[in-house]
């Protein structure tokens, strides 16, 4: 298996709800990362967990709130959102964090509209 | 540079043709740089991941350089296809922590 799967593809969620997107891979990486894309800009980092502990929190809302329950899975958990959060939000992992020699593999992302 | 800049946004380019494309990254902390090819609807591929100043990398028909002194890193598409239309992303590593520092990408399209 050398996927990263996100689900879901897509969400519509109102401004009260809470929700969940999920993130799995099942090559032994130690590493898992969310990223937020917003129409015609770079990927911007969110969080990175690092042997399932997080290690980076780039200032993020607490609106968002990232799980790793395992090595294999990243959540990132949803609540009182704003429209201006609407976005693709993509996941990644990579073999090992500390050894800049590899590459990140990416799901395809879940596209959250928020209305 | 602070940013990690792409240029240019986008290009169009008949088929066979060859073209080149632009990263800038800060020339300071240097861990790594990082190539994807990203498809409409599809996840991110990684094309190359680039340590060394020097470094040339080649993948078929794509192909890159880096010089880490000045900031810059080059991707070469030759004999364009259709197939390699794409958004290509270069991401910036500056810290032992894993954090990529994406570009906006430079949008290629091939036409027949």
């Amino acid at each position: 298996d050398t996927e990263v799967t996100q689900t879901p593809k897509h969400l519509v969620m109102g401004m009260t709800n809470k929700k969940s997107l999920k993130c799995e891979q099942h090559m032994g990486h130690r590493a898992m990362y969310w990223y937020k894309q917003k129409a015609k800009k770079p990927p911007e980092l969110m969080f990175v967990y690092s042997y399932e502990k997080l290690s980076i929190n780039e200032s993020v809302p607490s609106r968002f709130s990232p799980e790793c329950p395992n090595s294999s899975l990243l959540n990132l958990h949803l609540h009182a959102l704003q429209p201006e959060d609407s976005a693709l939000y993509l996941c990644a992992s990579s073999l090992d964090p500390r050894d800049s020699s590899y590459g990140y593999t990416f799901g395809s992302g879940t596209r959250l509209t928020v209305v | 540079i602070l940013n990690v800049e792409q240029s240019p946004q986008s290009l169009h380019v008949q088929e066979g043709d060859s073209t080149n494309f632009t990263c800038s990254f800060p020339s300071s902390n240097f861990y790594a740089l990082h190539w994807y090819r990203w498809e409409t609807a599809k996840s991110p591929e990684a094309l190359f991941v680039m340590t060394l100043n020097g470094d040339e990398k080649k993948k078929g028909r794509i192909s890159a350089t880096l010089n880490t002194k000045e900031g810059y890193s080059y991707l070469y598409i030759k004999g364009s296809q259709p197939e390699d239309s794409a958004t290509y992303l270069c991401a910036f590593r500056g810290d032992s922590w894993g954090k990529l520092q994406f570009g906006a990408g430079t949008q290629v399209v091939v036409t027949p």
